[in-house]
């Protein structure tokens, strides 16, 4: 069974400064993706960032990179130019390749980042 | 388009009752899938349904849970006897069928938030 760990439970960063998320995952599989999702207090699960694990290029969206180490099984997120709607929960997820494990993601524990103005 | 449709938002419910929870997917999706968040945890994947078919249940209790996805209306996720480890956020996302470079996220709804008195 995949696992995903965030070992930060909580990050603070100051506003315009730049914060990275760390995440680590464990699978013996090939194929798969891996995603970043921002929980505002609102509850709300958004997409920030998805990583194909067969492309070696890291994503960027805007603000948001990661930096994916396949080797090290490491996917961490770095958020630019931080802003105070960038306070969040953020989640790290695995979701498996293989044709029968249709779109089932397993979640890290999450990290509560701050940000300070 | 509508996003996916939770409801209700809040839920309390006296230890005993029984807890009814609906989600309509996004148009067009045929594929439901339900998630438990813990307070300061990260979520859980509990079931995987298809139309009329549960394709993937292990991350449900054996007892007192159970799930459905009728071939019309939302799909239900039900708890009997509530207990206060019940309590949670539940959250339920769809996709449209999956495939093996499928590429496109799971759509959340903002959850139902069980409160069991």
């Amino acid at each position: 069974a995949q696992t995903v760990t965030q070992s930060q439970p909580e990050m603070s960063v100051q506003e315009a400064e730049t914060v990275t998320l760390s995440c680590t995952y464990d699978t013996s599989e090939s194929d798969y993706y891996l995603f970043w999702y921002k929980q505002p207090p609102s509850r709300q699960m958004i997409l920030v960032i998805r990583q194909e694990a067969y492309k070696q290029q890291n994503a960027t969206e805007n603000r948001f990179s990661v930096n994916f180490q396949k080797a090290a099984k490491s996917f961490s997120l770095k958020i630019s130019d931080s802003q105070l709607g960038d306070a969040a929960m953020y989640f790290c997820a695995y979701r498996s390749g293989e044709n029968n494990a249709g779109n089932m993601l397993t979640f890290g524990g999450g990290t509560r980042l701050m940000v300070k103005p | 388009n509508a996003g996916v449709m939770q409801n209700p938002r809040h839920l309390v419910r006296r230890r005993g009752q029984e807890a009814r929870l609906r989600c309509s997917p996004m148009k067009g999706h045929s594929h439901v899938y339900w998630y438990r968040q813990l307070p300061e945890e990260g979520l859980k994947f509990m079931v995987y349904l298809q139309k009329e078919n549960i394709i993937d249940e292990s991350g449900m209790p054996k007892e007192r849970f159970s799930a459905e996805f009728p071939k019309e209306g939302p799909s239900i996720l039900r708890i009997q006897q509530v207990v206060r480890g019940d309590s949670a956020a539940y959250f339920c996302a769809s996709s449209p069928l999956p495939g093996r470079r499928y590429n496109s996220p799971l759509h959340f709804g903002n959850g139902t938030r069980l409160t069991v008195t």
